[in-house]
């Protein structure tokens, strides 16, 4: 079974710097998916970027970016100029290749909460 | 609508009442799916439709969890004689998938924070 892991339950960064939060990931597959997802207080879970493992370029939306370590099976987010929006619980998902079945529903991390001080 | 919808959007439950749980995909979404949040967690998956067809049920933790999309928009889920371990945030997501490869973003609602008293 794939597995998930978020090390860090917090962490905190000054408005305006830059923040790096990180994630490992357990699977036998070669063909996956892996997404950031941020959930803001109201619960609504919005998605930062997704990589898929079979490109080697890192994914980058605007301030966000993933540094992709296939090898190490980790997937980490950088958060450029943060902002105070940008507080809130960050998760890590994996989500297995669509012709393996049953692997269409997300494995979640257990989340890291991201203060950001002005 | 422009998102995925959940109501209510808060339920609370004395212990052995029977909850239901409505979602409205966007529309169009062939993927519905249901997950279970506990506090300070990450969500859980419960159950997987495609269609009308729920496919996936391998996480429903007991049989006191039902879940049905009879018409392949509109989704349910039931949980019959609440528990206070089911207390919890349930979240539906619904995505769009046309081939086989992709990686068809889960777009998620605003969750039902159910409270078994």
């Amino acid at each position: 079974a794939q597995t998930v892991t978020q090390s860090q339950p917090e962490m905190s960064v000054q408005e305006a710097e830059t923040v790096t939060l990180s994630c490992t990931y357990d699977t036998s597959e070669s063909d996956y998916y892996l997404f950031w997802y941020k959930q803001p207080p109201s619960r609504q879970m919005i998605l930062v970027i997704r990589q898929e493992a079979y490109k080697q370029q890192n994914a980058t939306e605007n301030r966000f970016s993933v540094n992709f370590q296939k090898a190490a099976k980790s997937f980490s987010l950088k958060i450029s100029d943060s902002q105070l929006g940008d507080a809130a619980m960050y998760f890590c998902a994996y989500r297995g290749p669509i012709s393996s079945g049953s692997a269409r529903q997300l494995t979640f991390g257990s989340g890291t909460q991201l203060t950001v001080l002005p | 609508g422009a998102g995925v919808s959940q109501s209510p959007r808060y339920k609370v439950a004395k212990r052995g009442q029977d909850v239901a749980l409505r979602c409205d995909p966007i529309s169009g979404h062939v993927s519905l799916f249901w997950y279970q949040q506990a506090l300070g967690q990450g969500p859980e998956f419960l159950t997987y439709f495609q269609n009308e067809a729920q496919l996936d049920k391998s996480g429903l933790p007991s049989d006191r969890f039902f879940a049905e999309r009879p018409e392949g928009s509109v989704s349910t889920l039931k949980i019959q004689r609440t528990q206070q371990e089911d207390s919890a945030v349930y979240l539906c997501a619904s995505s769009l998938v046309r081939t086989a490869r992709g990686p068809y973003e889960q777009y998620f609602g605003p969750g039902t924070r159910l409270t078994v008293t």
